[in-house]
């Protein structure tokens, strides 16, 4: 079985652009999680959507904004880039909204922004 | 207050040697989860061990147990018999029952001397 798969795996933009990020989870796993990780916040919850809805969502501003598709994959979006939005993006997908022990993440997507 | 806190930024265990890595975590929640992960230098955060507010018994995962003392609230991390493949990152997290979330720690990196 695949496992969680990201693209793209590296990204540079520069400030004031947007971006997006795609993460397509295990087959059948319909929730689907983002983080963002940085060495001075460390991993930090982003959003959490589930049969295309969001459910749960981080302390993050606006310009983070993220939906999923009928196939559970999902996208994120990040408007006005700034220099602090450089981090790993990481996606993490399970079968059920309350899998507690089930959350598989990928490879993730590593954004600088300059 | 912060939910997971990992007061260990690095250590290093001698190969075959066993280490603990600690973690302490604060909720007010009866029901929650504790997970370990582990991070190695490609990104991907690999799931190695869960352990449930109302288990009885500590989690073992193979050479990985989780010495759970609740009343401490403390969740440590047991790896036995190191392996150098063992150097990474390594993060304990927390979901509460009432919420969708995890909570990380800053992490520990761990490196196995051979």
């Amino acid at each position: 079985k695949a496992g969680v798969t990201q693209t793209p795996r590296y990204l540079i933009k520069t400030r004031g652009q947007q971006v997006t990020l795609s993460c397509s989870p295990i087959s059948g796993h319909r929730s689907v999680s983002w983080y963002q990780q940085t060495p001075g916040q460390g991993l930090q919850f982003l959003f959490e959507y589930f049969s295309e809805t969001q459910r749960n969502k981080g302390n993050f501003p606006g310009r983070f904004s993220g939906r999923q598709f009928s196939n559970s994959r999902s996208e994120m979006n990040v408007s006005t880039l700034e220099l602090g939005d450089s981090a790993l993006y990481l996606c993490a997908s399970s079968l059920k909204q309350d899998s507690w022990n089930e959350q598989f993440f990928g490879p993730g997507t590593r954004l600088t922004v300059l | 207050a912060q939910k997971i806190t990992q007061t260990q930024p690095g250590m290093f265990v001698q190969e075959k040697e066993a280490v603990t890595l600690d973690c302490t975590y604060d909720t007010s929640d009866p029901s929650y989860g504790l997970f370990w992960y582990k991070q190695p230098s490609s990104g991907e955060m690999i799931f190695l061990i869960y352990q449930g507010s109302y288990d009885q018994q500590n989690a073992t995962e193979g050479r990985y147990s989780l010495n759970f003392q609740k009343a401490r609230k403390s969740a440590n991390l047991v790896i036995s018999a190191s392996q150098l493949g063992d150097s990474a990152m390594y993060f304990c997290a927390m979901r509460e029952g009432t919420g969708n979330q995890f909570y990380f720690g800053t992490g520990t990196s761990l490196t196995v001397i051979p």
